[in-house]
């Protein structure tokens, strides 16, 4: 089945560090990848999407690049700040965009000043 | 803000009674899916309904049921709780094959 393994937290990074955040995953066909995030007291939020090999979603200041040869889909950016101290949630669905999410386990970033 | 609204917030219920968990998707969205993430996991997926219909379920016993009205909100319906069924319980909603909004989740607790 399918399975996502995303980097173990919690990430503290200072404002203005770069941040990496590792995912990897498993599936049987050619999924669409995704990165959600969820802050405090909120729900989950799109972050960015890829649906085909090479894509980079990007969005924010963030950025992800699918690679299909590494089965990887890490998440980037350059320069974070206080607010995007968060959960950040890795995902696959097979079949588009709104079904059957499969997701890891989450990473907690914590951005000080 | 998504639109997606769940009720109630928070939720105290003790071991072998029922629950019921309401949703109300965002205008225009005729598909509703529920998760559950219970603490310091990622959400896993429960069941779609698409249309009034179920629409694709993941691996949970029947004990989990699930209903969508003539206007497209939601209910999550739960038996026979058990202590570990204590988790974040996640709706969200989405047109036909485009991005899903979630609400901001019912915590359930079961004692």
């Amino acid at each position: 089945g399918n399975s996502v393994t995303q980097m173990e937290g919690p990430v503290t990074l200072s404002e203005e560090a770069f941040l990496t955040i590792n995912c990897t995953y498993t599936a049987t066909g050619y999924p669409s990848l995704f990165w959600y995030v969820q802050y405090p007291g909120e729900g989950l939020q799109l972050l960015l999407k890829a649906t085909k090999a090479d894509d980079k979603g990007s969005n924010k200041g963030f950025e992800a690049t699918y690679r299909k040869e590494t089965t990887s889909f890490h998440l980037e950016k350059g320069s974070v700040q206080v607010s995007d101290s968060a959960v950040y949630f890795c995902a696959l669905s097979d079949f588009g965009s709104n079904y059957k999410l499969t997701f890891g386990k989450g990473t907690l970033l914590t951005v000080n000043p | 803000e998504t639109g997606v609204t769940q009720s109630p917030t928070h939720l105290i219920k003790t071991r072998g009674q029922q629950v019921t968990l309401r949703c109300s998707s965002q205008s225009g969205h005729n598909t509703v899916s529920w998760y559950q993430q219970a603490l310091g996991q990622g959400p896993q997926f429960i069941f779609q309904y698409y249309r009034e219909e179920e629409n694709g379920r993941g691996n949970f016993p029947p004990r989990f049921s699930g209903l969508q009205f003539p206007n497209y909100s939601s209910e999550l319906n739960v038996n026979a709780l058990e202590l570990d069924d204590s988790a974040l319980y996640l709706c969200a909603s989405s047109a036909r094959d485009s991005e899903a909004f979630f609400g901001q989740g019912t915590r359930l607790t079961v004692v």
